[in-house]
């Protein structure tokens, strides 16, 4: 089966400090890609990142980190030095077979306060 | 970069009444869009994949009856939910895949419309 988890619901943190957000997925594909996006309270989702399944390497950029390990199945987002409009609900989410499904993961909020 | 609209963005209709979104790929041609919904403070969910020129394909769960898609050109998707009751109350976003073949920013990576919010009274 196919499953995204992010098992933090909801996640609080002040302003500078760094967040991880992290996911953990299921398939039995062995080509596939994973995805984070970021959904700010408007309601639209903003693509992240794409990182397909034989490339494991870390990318990052700017304050956005992505640590893919695909012995655990995890693709974790790490945000350094965070701020206020990094407030929103990040979502996770898994294309795999043919046709573009996405599978999304239940969320994480993420609130910074000043 | 690659971008898609919906249209509109909310809307408030009554109980009975039937609802029409439209979803446009503006700079892009896609055979292939998909609609989801989401409940408030829900994942999304995939309702069902849009083909252009042939029938949409449902998720399980998913009435077909109920919520029409009619993909009528390579840049158009739009989603009808017929009969509409409180319990269709939701967020619907459509995305399409931009191709492989494209030059466009983001290739092969869904683009998501901005949402439309509808609410049935």
């Amino acid at each position: 089966a196919q499953k995204v988890t992010q098992a933090q619901t909801e996640i609080s943190v002040v302003e500078k400090e760094d967040v991880t957000l992290d996911c953990v997925y299921e398939t039995r594909d062995t080509t596939y890609y994973l995805f984070w996006y970021k959904q700010p309270p408007s309601g639209e989702l903003v693509f992240l990142i794409r990182r397909n399944s034989f490339d494991e390497q870390n990318e990052i950029s700017g304050r956005y980190s992505w640590n893919f390990q695909k012995s655990t199945s995890s693709f974790n987002f790490t945000i350094t030095a965070s701020q206020v409009v990094d407030s929103a609900v990040y979502f996770c989410a898994l294309h795999y077979n043919q046709g573009g499904k996405l599978i999304f993961g239940q969320g994480t909020e993420l609130s910074v306060k000043p | 970069g690659a971008v898609v609209s919906q249209h509109p963005s909310w809307v408030i209709c009554k109980s009975g009444t039937s609802v029409k979104i439209e979803c446009r790929s503006l700079d892009f041609q896609a055979t292939t869009m998909f609609w989801y919904r989401q409940f408030p403070k829900q994942s999304l969910m995939l309702m069902a994949t849009s083909n252009e020129g042939s029938k949409a394909t449902y998720e399980q769960g998913v009435e077909k009856d109920k919520f029409l898609i009619n993909h009528a050109s390579l840049t158009l998707s739009t989603l009808t939910v017929t009969s509409a009751h409180p319990e269709d109350s939701s967020f619907y976003i459509c995305s399409a895949r931009v191709g492989s073949g494209t030059r466009l920013p983001g290739a092969n990576v869904l683009t998501f419309g901005a949402g439309s919010r509808l609410t049935v009274l």
